[in-house]
């Protein structure tokens, strides 16, 4: 059974929609969360991070969390054809410094 | 300075070669790790380095050796490597303490093994 687990995509959505990222996680007693950029051939960019249930803005991106049914997501507003890569859903567990990446969404905003 | 550099961006290497990735932080961070990622898959862990000491190794092969020679620097020495242990392989760094330890990834050395 994956640890995390995230649509492989493509997920494909017109300019200016709302783009949804979504992501679960199995590892119940799981801390921290985090979302990256992954452009092809470039190294993964930190984009958000949520620790606690709920919402967490940061300019177009919004990043929810809801431990109770191991479930966090990511919502990009205005998606603009730059936001097209690979997004990857990072969970660390019970363990103290190893983090579990999903297999990432691939994101394509048309124009 | 908030970024992780890494030494050389592209390495070419044959099997019997001996060479070595080099990996640089300046944020104070007292984690270090090495991942190796192959195309349209997730990064993998290979070593984590805590306070300069080696805390998690993820049965990497005896080829692959990591050394932590201080706390900025980390190096992953490479000998008779195969084919297929080429891949994008990325350093991160993150802070020490409970809970909230943000990985932050350099740009990453491709390895490619004739």
């Amino acid at each position: 059974q994956k640890e995390v687990e995230q649509n492989s995509g493509p997920l494909s959505v017109p300019e200016g929609a709302i783009a949804s990222l979504n992501c679960t996680y199995s590892d119940r007693v799981s801390q921290s969360f985090f979302w990256y950029r992954q452009y092809s051939g470039k190294s993964p960019e930190l984009i958000m991070s949520i620790y606690s249930n709920g919402d967490k803005e940061d300019g177009r991106f919004t990043a929810q969390l809801n431990k109770a049914s191991q479930y966090v997501s990511l919502l990009i507003r205005d998606s603009q054809p730059s936001d097209s890569a690979t997004y990857l859903c990072a969970v660390r567990g019970g363990g103290y410094q190893k983090v579990t990446f999903g297999i990432g969404t691939k994101l394509q905003v048309i124009p | 300075d908030t970024e992780v550099t890494q030494t050389p961006k592209h390495l070419v290497m044959g099997m019997t070669n001996k060479k070595s990735l080099k990996c640089e932080q300046h944020m104070g961070h007292r984690a270090m790790y090495w991942y190796k990622q192959k195309a349209k898959k997730p990064p993998e862990l290979m070593f984590v380095y805590s306070y300069e000491k080696l805390s998690i190794n993820e049965s990497v092969p005896s080829r692959f050796s990591p050394e932590c020679p201080n706390s900025s620097l980390l190096n992953l020495h490479l000998h008779a490597l195969q084919p297929e242990d080429s891949a994008l392989y990325l350093c991160a760094s993150s802070k020490e303490g409970l809970g909230y330890n943000e990985q932050f990834f350099g740009p990453g050395t491709r390895l490619t093994v004739l």
